[in-house]
């Protein structure tokens, strides 16, 4: 069963900088399992944040921007805002499948 | 403006069948490039993909969850459905259904969502 991986927790101070990383058991992360990110705050359902690597929906910040790193997908945060406190979840395609990472808690601190 | 809005019984017995409906308003399950998607959230744990309907019929599962998973449409009422086998208290979570735009070069997932539905397996 393939497996996504998310750091399980970051912290960040307000107006830095914080890289979330998003690793699959196959192998490397490439532009060809579309990696797509996700922000879900408390009692909310999941926002869609970038899709296919590094495409921003209209209503996504500037801030945000998703990438390729080091084999891994990478979503990150420039100038953090209070309100971006949140849990952030990746989403990796496996031909016709669809699989999630555990998830990144991020604190704003 | 689409919307989407789960439906179902909040509570199932363990061993029988989960049913959820995905009513869509706004735009036509039948048409253009869409998938239409389930995921479900246990409660304090992380999101799982359950499977998807395409405008076509088409279907995809998770494969953990392949064997007691349907995924269907109904048209006529722009509705997608979800059924679940066999339940147990692991399958209590909470139900979202979204959709996912495939009308650009790339697929576009869970550009719409619905609120979620809490589904609890208990006797």
């Amino acid at each position: 069963q393939t497996v996504v991986t998310q750091e399980p927790s970051l912290t960040v101070s307000p107006g830095g900088t914080v890289t979330l990383t998003c690793a699959s058991s196959t192998g490397a992360v490439t532009s060809g399992y579309y990696p797509n990110w996700f922000q879900q705050k408390p009692g909310q359902a999941p926002r869609a944040l970038i899709y296919s690597t590094t495409n921003k929906y209209s209503w996504t910040p500037a801030r945000f921007s998703g990438s390729l790193l080091g084999g891994k997908a990478a979503l990150t945060l420039s100038g953090v805002q209070p309100e971006d406190e949140a849990e952030y979840y990746c989403l990796v395609y496996y031909g016709g499948a669809q699989v999630f990472g555990g998830g990144t808690k991020l604190t704003v601190l | 403006q689409v919307q989407l809005q789960e439906s179902g019984p909040g509570l199932v017995k363990p061993s029988q069948t989960l049913s959820l409906t995905c009513t869509v308003s706004g735009g036509s399950i039948s048409s253009g490039s869409y998938y239409w998607n389930w995921i479900r959230q246990p409660a304090g744990k992380g999101l799982e993909w359950i499977g998807r309907i395409y405008t076509s019929g088409s279907t995809n599962y998770n494969p953990s969850l392949k064997s007691r998973v349907t995924i269907s449409a109904d048209t006529s009422k722009n509705q997608f459905s979800l059924k679940l086998t066999s339940v147990t208290a692991a399958d209590t979570a909470v139900y979202y259904c979204a959709r996912e735009d495939c009308t650009g070069s790339t697929c576009s997932p869970g550009d719409y969502w619905g609120q979620g539905t809490l589904v609890t397996v208990s006797s």
